[in-house]
């Protein structure tokens, strides 16, 4: 079974600083990738990162960039010198590879960015 | 935009109805999936499809149905609509061959339905 737990229901951060999204993870997989997803007021999906399973080194991409502890099984977020639109709803997620793919989604994590 | 396109954008219909939503990926992908975003919710995997056959079955009720057609197309089929029912409903395409890597699920700015 695929689940995933983000503990923290909302985080608010200043511009400029660096705040980290929690997620973790339970597959039985051994062969999978994560992903984390920015929903906007607008509620469109945005992927912003993802990060396979079996590589060591954590994706990184412009501001942003994952903690990634396969043995934890912990795909953290973080967002650095944060802006005002990184305020969103965020969404971590893990899927199996192979002929199902099923992204499984936490509940997400509310972030707010105050000037 | 992700490529991924889904019609209607809104619906408003009563209780007891049946709708269908449509939706179509980006060019390419194979695989479709359904999701339900329900107010102050996470998002619910529904199904996956991959090239016309059903993949994957999540919490989806018996009420509601979905088919890949040979174009590729998606449609999910809602009857007997409850209130609870009302929900934003995102289709997700990926291109997603058996065993790939590298795979990136996109997403299309969804439908939402209102039942009254």
């Amino acid at each position: 079974a695929q689940t995933v737990t983000q503990s923290q229901p909302e985080m608010s951060v200043q511009e400029a600083e660096t705040v980290t999204l929690s997620c973790t993870y339970d597959t039985s997989e051994s062969d999978y990738y994560l992903f984390w997803y920015k929903q906007p007021p607008s509620r469109q999906m945005i992927l912003v990162i993802r990060q396979e399973a079996y590589k060591q080194q954590n994706a990184t991409e412009n501001r942003f960039s994952v903690n990634f502890q396969k043995a934890a099984k912990s795909f953290s977020l973080k967002i650095s010198d944060s802006q005002l639109g990184d305020a969103a709803m965020y969404f971590c997620g893990d899927a199996m590879k192979g002929g199902s793919e099923k992204l499984v989604f936490g509940k997400g994590t509310k972030l707010t960015v105050n000037p | 935009d992700s490529g991924v396109t889904q019609t209607p954008k809104h619906l408003i219909t009563a209780t007891g109805q049946r709708v269908t939503l449509r939706c179509s990926p980006r060019s390419g992908d194979l695989s479709v999936y359904w999701y339900q975003q329900s107010l102050d919710q996470g998002l619910q995997f529904l199904i996956q499809y991959y090239n016309g056959e059903e993949r994957a079955k999540g919490n989806i009720l018996e009420r509601f149905s979905a088919q890949q057609f040979p174009d590729l197309h998606s449609e999910l089929n809602l009857s007997s609509l409850e209130l609870g029912d009302s929900a934003l409903y995102f289709c997700a395409s990926s291109f997603n061959p058996p065993g790939s890597s590298g795979n990136t699920i996109y997403f299309g700015e969804g439908s939402w339905l209102t039942v009254v």
